[in-house]
């Protein structure tokens, strides 16, 4: 079946970058939308941007245009999320999860990648 | 801020019925644009609960339900249960700013 499987727990400090992974399995990755959304402690899913696998086409929320980098590896069935100039408020869970379309639900989620930031 | 509002708790007692609303705009639900919610339990990743407005995922209960008008949408839930308890978020597609997916503040529904 789909699944998504993220990368590890990060802890970095402020002013640093991380980037985190979401592995695809079970359906052809170049057929949907992959984004990636976060989750701040105790606070509401926050969208942060999509990726078309097929074309490495990307969209950013405004609130994260100049620091986030989405981008996607084919032959390894794998999308990436680099968020840069880390400061505390970035603390958070992100979550990979994939639609039909950019309109459509978001039916398969990863199980999520605890990001800490510290100074 | 979300873009979509939703009330912060709603709750009930076990058998009841609640609904949660999620208000959005011309940009947004008022659009046509589909909503669709989430259920998280504490601890871990959010889970489709409804697509498209109405649709259930399989697996869902139908003592869920979805409906749609205007500029809001309502998530029911009919004879509430203990593993009810969890958070709810609508989220749907905003025509602005060069597209965006959007979501709500979330609701958290306590079953007393």
């Amino acid at each position: 079946q789909m699944q998504l499987v993220q990368s590890g727990a990060e802890v970095k400090k402020t002013g640093s970058s991380v980037k985190v992974s979401c592995m695809a399995s079970g359906y052809t990755f170049t057929y949907r939308y992959l984004h990636w959304v976060r989750q701040a402690p105790g606070q509401a899913l926050e969208w942060m941007g999509w990726i078309t696998p097929f074309n490495g086409n990307t969209n950013y929320a405004q609130k994260f245009q100049d620091r986030v980098t989405i981008t996607r590896d084919r032959s390894m069935i794998t999308a990436y999320m680099e968020l840069s100039s880390l400061r505390s408020e970035d603390t958070a869970m992100y979550y990979c999860a994939i639609s039909t379309t950019v309109t459509t639900e978001f039916d398969y989620w990863g199980q999520g990648t605890l990001v800490t930031v510290s100074s | 801020q979300s873009v979509l509002t939703q009330p912060p708790s709603v709750s009930g007692a076990p058998g009841q019925r609640v609904t949660i609303s999620c208000t959005g705009s011309s940009s947004n639900i008022g659009a046509g644009y589909d909503v669709h919610w989430y259920q998280q339990l504490p601890g871990t990743a959010p889970k489709l609960l409804m697509y498209g407005n109405s649709n259930r995922p399989s697996g869902v209960p139908d003592r869920f339900s979805g409906s749609k008008s205007g500029t809001s949408a309502s998530l029911a839930i009919t004879g509430l249960q203990a593993e009810d308890e969890a958070d709810y978020y609508c989220q749907s597609y905003d025509s602005s700013l060069s597209g965006r997916g959007v979501f709500g503040g979330g609701t958290k529904l306590t079953v007393l």
